[in-house]
């Protein structure tokens, strides 16, 4: 079985200064990790995935995220906040190694409000 | 090229009505999932599949959602009796399926409304 918690539900950051959005995870097996974008009616976009190559990932818009397995984390960073980075973000969890359908398993989800 | 088309993209229909959902994966994707994505939560698998065939159901609610793909490519998600509760937006999602690596690309939903 595969979990995911998301720690923060909204994450309130000023434009220029750093972003770090919260996610652990559960899985029985090695997992592939992935973090989502959802804007406001748009369709879910692929900000960055681990697949158990380098364990920093570095993805779209400046995001990258770390995977620690003793932590079993996978904490999404962005070093300076834009306007636009204000969405929603869910932290993504794939346990392929454990049979079945590859359907992946979200979190509930982080609101990422950027402060002008 | 083109991403995964859903329609329509918003349906309202009546307690106790019938719906079909439509997904157009990206071309030569063999993998489609079906995923609903309720009010202020993330999305939640429905149903898998590979080429033809559900690959894995397990996540469909009850016996009134059903989802089929004959031709591998097009899949339709229908709902039987829809009640209030089935209110949310439906997304589809495709994909290569390559050993080691599942990324999943997302059409923009079918928001449906129940009345």
């Amino acid at each position: 079985a595969q979990s995911v918690t998301q720690l923060d539900s909204h994450v309130s950051v000023s434009e220029g200064t750093p972003v770090l959005l919260r996610c652990n995870y559960s899985s029985s097996y090695s997992p592939s990790l992935f973090w989502y974008v959802q804007h406001p009616n748009k369709g879910l976009q692929l900000l960055l995935k681990y697949t158990s190559a380098a364990t920093l990932v570095k993805g779209i818009n400046g995001f990258e995220a770390e995977f620690k397995k003793s932590e079993t984390s996978f904490h999404l960073t962005k070093p300076s906040a834009h306007m636009s980075d204000a969405a929603e973000y869910f932290c993504v969890v794939s346990d392929r190694a454990g049979g079945g359908a590859d359907g992946l398993t979200f979190g509930k989800g982080t609101h990422l409000i950027i402060q002008p | 090229g083109a991403g995964v088309s859903q329609t329509p993209s918003n349906k309202v229909t009546e307690k106790g009505k019938y719906v079909e959902l439509r997904c157009d994966p990206i071309s030569g994707h063999t993998a489609l999932y079906w995923y609903r994505q309720s009010l202020g939560q993330g999305p939640e698998f429905l149903i898998y599949f590979q080429g033809t065939g559900a690959a894995d159901d397990s996540g469909l609610p009850n016996d009134r959602f059903f989802a089929v793909r004959p031709e591998g490519s097009v899949s339709t998600l229908k709902i039987q009796r829809t009640e209030r509760g089935d209110s949310a937006v439906y997304l589809c999602a495709s994909s290569l399926k390559v050993a080691g690596v599942n990324e999943q690309f997302f059409g923009p939903g079918t928001r449906l409304t129940v009345l």
